[in-house]
């Protein structure tokens, strides 16, 4: 069954506008953490940001932001101001007894 | 030092040939991984050493035999493989307790 699901496949963005990218999740565990990961085409995954279950705060780390809806089981991420350096790869992920990946939202900033 | 490297970056094979995959890290890390990445698809576990000691396979063929000799390093040995293992292969590491994991570059492997 499918844990972490990001819907979109592929997304555009202006340069220096926002975007949000989907994902939902599926767990009965109370406790589990929700990750964003980037990778751009060189291959490397870089971490962006977390959220734990019982945060009761959204997840913030510069430009990033989850927004963490847990009785509508979504963590999305909020990427504000984008740049061109934005493009790439964003898989969403969630660890239980291991990680669970989604299938990845391909972003591209327009200039 | 917050890094984990891998090398070689690319590696190009036969089917008959033996080759390894090297994964190092010097963060005191005692959780370290093994991923395949086949192109626009999400990684997928294949190994967990947990201090050392093999504590997840899924359900992996043979002919990829993982070994961690300390807790730095991490293998992955390679031998008799088909085109259709061709992928990026990831390592990373994690701390007990922790939740991050921090992933190497990967090696993209090509069998030929």
């Amino acid at each position: 069954a499918q844990k972490i699901t990001q819907t979109q496949p592929g997304m555009f963005v202006q340069e220096k506008e926002a975007v949000t990218l989907d994902c939902t999740y599926d767990t009965s565990d109370p406790s589990y953490g929700l990750f964003w990961y980037k990778q751009p085409s060189s291959g490397e995954m870089i971490f962006l940001i977390y959220q734990g279950s019982y945060d009761q705060q959204n997840a913030t780390e510069g430009r990033y932001s989850l927004n963490f809806q847990k009785a509508r089981k979504s963590a999305n991420l909020v990427i504000s101001a984008s740049q061109l350096g934005d493009s790439a790869m964003y898989f969403c992920a969630m660890i239980l007894n291991k990680f669970y990946f989604g299938s990845g939202t391909k972003l591209n900033v327009k200039p | 030092d917050t890094e984990v490297t891998q090398t070689p970056k690319h590696l190009v094979m036969g089917m008959t040939n033996k080759k390894s995959l090297k994964c190092e890290q010097h963060m005191g890390h005692r959780a370290m991984y093994w991923y395949k990445q086949k192109a626009k698809k999400p990684p997928e576990l294949m190994f967990v050493y947990s201090y050392e000691k093999l504590s997840i396979n899924e359900s992996v063929p043979s002919r990829f035999s993982p070994e961690c000799p300390n807790s730095s390093l991490l293998n992955l040995h390679l031998h008799a493989l088909q085109p259709e293992d061709s992928a990026l292969y990831l390592c990373a590491s994690s701390s007990r307790g922790a939740n991050e994991q921090f992933f190497g570059p990967g090696t993209r492997l090509t069998v030929l």
